[in-house]
């Protein structure tokens, strides 16, 4: 099947401390999406990415479509306690509305 | 902004029993919507995507006679589980779109604890 495997698993960081986490994906696909889930909530979407190549920012945070189009990856800057969730990418195609996700990378921010 | 509202937010049954979980667009239709599963800390799988006046078209490995799909209004797909075992307890998710080249609303799932 095809594989979307995030790195790293978990994170463990300092409030403050920027934040780099990557997806890559067997195969390639037109549509990288990362979304944000805290407990017990549904994912939220936090940057869409529709273009190879393509940089986009939200905020503090940064995402990139890779060139391949097999990856992509997330950034935070100076990271906050709300920041504290799983974050999952996510892609699909053209036309087809249906989202594989990603492993996951959870994030824990040490006081 | 588009919300997508799902209900109940947590239930609790027991083995054999069948639970009903409502998805709701609430500020746009949505002809199709999506229905995930997520076992404690793994990732979203989907399950099936609803379609509206049409049958659900279902993931390899998904049964379609114990997770009944209805999408019999374009604001309004539920998902049963039907003769629930404790193996079917999960966090289960449902998302819609508002158009074609829009991006997926996530509802804030269902907690199902089958005991």
């Amino acid at each position: 099947g095809q594989q979307l495997n995030q790195s790293p698993q978990s994170m463990f960081i300092q409030e403050g401390e920027d934040v780099s986490m990557n997806c890559t994906s067997s195969s390639i696909f037109n549509t990288w999406l990362w979304y944000k889930q805290d407990p017990g909530e549904g994912p939220v979407l936090l940057i869409a990415l529709y273009k190879a190549g393509e940089l986009t920012s939200n905020g503090r945070l940064t995402a990139q479509f890779g060139i391949t189009r097999k990856d992509s990856f997330l950034n935070i800057s100076a990271s906050i306690p709300s920041d504290v969730g799983i974050y999952f990418c996510a892609r699909s195609n053209f036309g087809n509305e249906k989202l594989t996700f990603g492993t996951g990378t959870r994030l824990t921010i040490i006081p | 902004g588009a919300v997508v509202s799902q209900h109940p937010s947590r239930v609790i049954c027991k083995s054999g029993t069948s639970v009903k979980i409502e998805c709701r667009s609430l500020d746009f239709q949505a002809t199709t919507m999506f229905w995930y599963r997520q076992f404690p800390k793994q990732s979203l799988m989907l399950m099936a995507t609803s379609n509206e006046g049409s049958k659900a078209t279902y993931e390899q490995g998904v049964e379609k006679d114990k997770f009944l799909i209805n999408h019999a209004s374009l604001t309004l797909s539920t998902l049963t589980v039907t003769s629930a075992h404790p193996e079917d307890s999960s966090f289960y998710i449902c998302s819609a779109r508002q158009g074609t080249n829009s991006p997926l609303h996530f509802g804030n799932g269902t907690r199902l604890t089958v005991t």
